[in-house]
């Protein structure tokens, strides 16, 4: 059973203060890995990918991936009151296979 | 920037009647996929289609479902007889060539059997 965890939240951050997000993942062979966005009632949408291990850096936004540790992150610099939203982790274990999704993390930014 | 379109956006139908979701993939993408999500829960994988065929589906997607390509554009997915627990979000995503694993999602379809 392929498993993507994360901590349900809410994480709550003063606005301009960094927000750290946390994912493991069951499948050491997995591949893909991604941070998804979703406001209430609206789709995921897509604001990360990385697929080795290390940083990527998009704006203020970093994605960090551990491969032996079976982690990713995502790290949102300068947090803004419009970052409040539930971030997905998605894991893609193989190929085109589905993505598997964390139940998400819920993010407020206090202004 | 071209994105995943779908309709209705919300679907309010009676159990046992039958519903059809719409999506537009991305034109050049190759592979589609529906995921739903139960409200408070996690995005579920339903099925995957390539090549004009399913290509995985997951224990969600039991004879009540049917997915199909009518044409170029349209990806439809069908459930037959609505159970009250088929009240969900659902969302069509698709894949692109040049970034393969990168799925793209659409607005979503809000399903609620009555």
């Amino acid at each position: 059973q392929k498993e993507v965890e994360q901590n349900s939240g809410p994480l709550s951050v003063p606005e301009g203060a960094i927000a750290s997000l946390n994912c493991t993942y069951s499948d050491r062979g997995s591949q893909s890995f991604f941070w998804y966005r979703q406001y209430s009632g609206k789709s995921p949408e897509l604001i990360m990918s990385i697929y080795s291990n290390g940083d990527k850096e998009d704006g203020r936004f970093t994605a960090q991936l551990n491969k032996a540790s079976q982690y990713v992150s995502l790290l949102i610099r300068d947090s803004q009151p419009s970052d409040s939203a539930t971030y997905l982790c998605a894991v893609l274990f193989s190929g085109n296979t589905p993505l598997v999704f964390g139940k998400g993390t819920r993010l407020s930014v206090i202004a | 920037e071209p994105e995943v379109t779908q309709t209705p956006s919300h679907q309010v139908t009676q159990m046992g009647q039958e519903v059809i979701l719409r999506c537009v993939p991305i034109s050049n993408h190759l592979y589609f996929y529906w995921y739903r999500q139960i409200l408070g829960q996690k995005v579920e994988f339903l099925v995957s289609f390539y090549n004009n065929e399913i290509s995985e589906k997951s224990e969600i997607f039991d004879d009540q479902f049917s997915v199909e390509r009518p044409d170029g554009s349209n990806f439809t997915l069908k459930i037959r007889s609505t159970k009250l627990e088929d009240s969900a979000m659902y969302f069509c995503a698709s894949t692109g060539t040049s970034s393969v694993n990168e799925q793209f999602f659409g607005p979503g379809t809000r399903l609620t059997v009555l």
